[in-house]
């Protein structure tokens, strides 16, 4: 069946460090690829996502790039802020937003 | 975008016992589910809420432990039934829009059976 494997955490960054959260799946077909986000008391949201291979996902200063050679759709950003401190989420699905396979989740702490 | 209330943010109960926990969405939305993060792991997905019928429940969850309502459109509730400490772990609600192009997420229950 589907998975998603994603680095564990937590990762401890300065602030306006380069950062990569490694996150690899498995799966049959052609899944779309998401990244959730999770700030201290709120809800996951939608970081950005990737619906076919070579696409990119960006947001926020966020990148993502959907590799199918490799099944892998690493999260990075090029200098990160205090405010980035979250839980972030690596995600597929091969039914749109319907059914979505979740990663264990890795915490990224940025201190000043 | 769509809001989603949900609660209890968190409970302590004993064993034994039931909670059900509530997720209110501020607009109608065609989907919703329930889903389980147990310490350390990722998130599971319980069962889809079907509105007026039956939920549809995945492979090692049954009606009979998590029953779901959802009354309408904008309204669900997972119950935790008969808990254990083994049930200790946090519950989160998730809609899909209108368009099945975006899904939203409840702020999550986190719940501890003692």
């Amino acid at each position: 069946g589907n998975s998603v494997t994603q680095m564990e955490g937590p990762v401890t960054l300065s602030e306006e460090a380069f950062l990569t959260i490694n996150c690899t799946y498995t799966a049959t077909g052609y899944p779309s690829l998401f990244w959730y986000v999770q700030y201290p008391g709120e809800g996951l949201q939608l970081l950005l996502k990737a619906t076919k291979a070579d696409d990119k996902g960006s947001n926020k200063g966020f990148e993502a790039t959907y590799r199918k050679e490799t099944t892998s759709f690493h999260l990075e950003k090029g200098s990160v802020q205090v405010s980035d401190s979250a839980v972030y989420f690596c995600a597929l699905s091969s039914t749109g937003f319907q059914k979505l396979v979740f990663g264990t989740g890795t915490r990224l702490l940025v201190s000043p | 975008s769509a809001v989603i209330s949900q609660k209890p943010s968190r409970d302590i109960c004993q064993r034994g016992t039931s909670l059900t926990i509530q997720c209110q969405v501020d607009s109608q939305v065609t989907m919703m589910f329930w889903y389980r993060q147990q310490p350390g792991q990722s998130l599971t997905l319980i069962a889809t809420a079907n509105q007026g019928s039956e939920a549809t429940y995945e492979s090692g969850f049954v009606i009979d432990k998590f029953p779901i309502s959802r009354p309408n459109l904008t309204f669900s509730t997972l119950t935790v039934s008969n808990m254990s400490p083994e049930d200790s772990s946090i519950y989160l609600c998730r809609a899909l829009g209108p368009s099945n192009t975006e899904a939203f997420f409840g702020q999550g229950t986190r719940l501890t059976v003692v």
